[in-house]
């Protein structure tokens, strides 16, 4: 298995709402990585994990609250969320934190707040 | 400032055609440039990477070359295809901070038509 697979691929909530993005991989990687795209821009980093344990928070409002349950999996927590956080999020994995092992990229999560 | 810039923007050819993207960085010090293809609402996928001592890298229809020294990067599309349209990033990592260190591009929006 070489994939990272996000679910769900689309999700519409409202301000009020309490919703979760996953994020699985099954590759053995030790680092995941959240990231948040807006149209026609490059990925923003939001939250690194190394080996389970919160390793960056890109200066993140604390209605995401990212979660690391196990080595395979990778939430995000999303709770009152205003209209501007609608982008698409993007998970990623790779064999250790650091900038010489290559990323894997999940498909995302479309993400709209009404 | 580390940066990526790259060039052009938005391209359109027809099928069959070939094209060449640029991509040109401030990232210091380098480690590896990577090139990525992301289809509309869908994660990036690595095409290429390419370490300081490499020159040129191909990926089937994809060839990717580096110059190390003018710090610019190429990705020359041969014999476009309908589903070469997509978006293509160019990321540069830096060598030694671990972490913060992936720089996007802004990104290429490519479209082929027939």
């Amino acid at each position: 298995d070489t994939e990272v697979t996000q679910t769900p691929k689309h999700l519409v909530m409202g301000m009020t709402n309490k919703k979760s993005l996953k994020c699985e991989q099954h590759m053995g990687h030790r680092a995941m990585y959240w990231y948040k795209q807006k149209a026609k821009k490059p990925p923003e980093l939001m939250f690194v994990y190394s080996y389970e344990k919160l390793s960056i928070n890109e200066s993140v409002p604390s209605r995401f609250s990212p979660e690391c349950p196990n080595s395979s999996l990778l939430n995000l927590h999303l709770h009152a969320l205003q209209p501007e956080d609608s982008a698409l999020y993007l998970c990623a994995s790779s064999q250790e934190e650091g900038v010489d092992y290559g990323y894997t990229f999940g498909s995302g999560t479309r993400l709209t707040v009404v | 400032k580390n940066q990526v810039e790259q060039s052009p923007q938005s391209l359109i050819i027809l099928e069959g055609k070939n094209c060449t993207l640029q991509c040109n960085y401030t990232v210091s010090p380098f480690s590896n440039l990577r090139w990525y293809k992301q289809d509309t609402g869908r994660g990036p996928v690595s095409l290429t990477i390419m370490t300081f001592s490499e020159n040129t890298k191909s990926n089937g229809r994809y060839t990717a070359t580096l110059d190390a020294d003018t710090k610019q990067s190429s990705l020359h599309i041969t014999a476009s295809q309908l589903s070469d349209s997509a978006s293509y990033i160019c990321v540069v990592s830096a060598m030694d901070t671990g972490r913060r260190a992936l720089t996007f591009g802004s990104g290429t929006r490519l479209q082929v038509q027939p």
